[in-house]
């Protein structure tokens, strides 16, 4: 079965300070990991995917596959990065099936 | 290019009254699903289709049937709306190994 943990609910920063989101997955084949991020009352937009090893907006994150871990880090957190994230996972059936963690609210203050 | 087009954007039913969302998608894409957003539970998957009259359940398939006769729409109907289905829902839409791209979302109340 698929299975994605994010084990904070709220992430609290300062402007400038390192960021991690924590993302853990269960799936006994190869996953395609994901990131998503949700601004405000606006609709989910992809933010990173493990297969194309991409920095977006700062953003990067490595797939652990020892760990089952996809964390998502920063090295210096902007205001404006304040959003809901939500780490995802596609099983290597290529079904198409997403399956989502329960998502991270990270707040950066100023 | 509209994307993923979601409608309405908001709606409010009553229990027991019956309703469909729906979803439309111009981009040609194989893959689409419904989610609701729960705070605390994030997004879980309701049903999913993988092409034009194949469907299949997701995690919380129960009040909810969905259809897939064209590539373009999957609309999601609620057959006697309860409470405890106040959400908002997202359609997505996916090709082949990219990402989902997701609709602007409907709130649901139900009273």
């Amino acid at each position: 079965a698929q299975r994605v943990t994010q084990p904070e609910k709220l992430l609290s920063v300062f402007k400038g300070a390192p960021v991690e989101l924590k993302c853990n997955y269960s799936y006994s084949g190869s996953p395609e990991l994901f990131w998503y991020v949700q601004y405000s009352r606006q609709r989910l937009q992809l933010l990173l995917r493990h297969i194309s090893r991409e920095s977006i907006k700062g953003f990067t994150a490595d797939l652990n596959k020892g760990e089952t871990s996809f964390h998502l880090k920063k090295p210096f957190a902007q205001e404006e990065d304040s959003a809901m994230y939500y780490c995802a996972l596609r099983g290597s059936s290529n079904t198409g099936k997403l399956i989502f963690g329960q998502g991270t609210t990270l707040q950066v203050k100023p | 290019n509209a994307g993923v087009t979601q409608t309405p954007k908001f709606q409010v039913l009553k229990t027991g009254q019956s309703m469909t969302l729906q979803c439309a998608q111009d981009m040609n894409h194989e893959y689409m699903s419904w989610y609701r957003q729960d705070p605390g539970m994030g997004l879980r998957l309701i049903h999913y289709s993988v092409g034009a009259g194949i469907t299949d359940q997701g995690e919380v398939p129960n009040g909810y049937n969905v259809s897939r006769s064209t590539t373009e729409d999957f609309p999601l109907r609620l057959l006697s709306a309860a409470p405890s289905q106040t959400s908002v829902y997202f359609c997505a839409s996916s090709q082949g190994a990219g990402g989902y791209t997701f609709g602007s979302g409907t709130r649901l109340t139900v009273v």
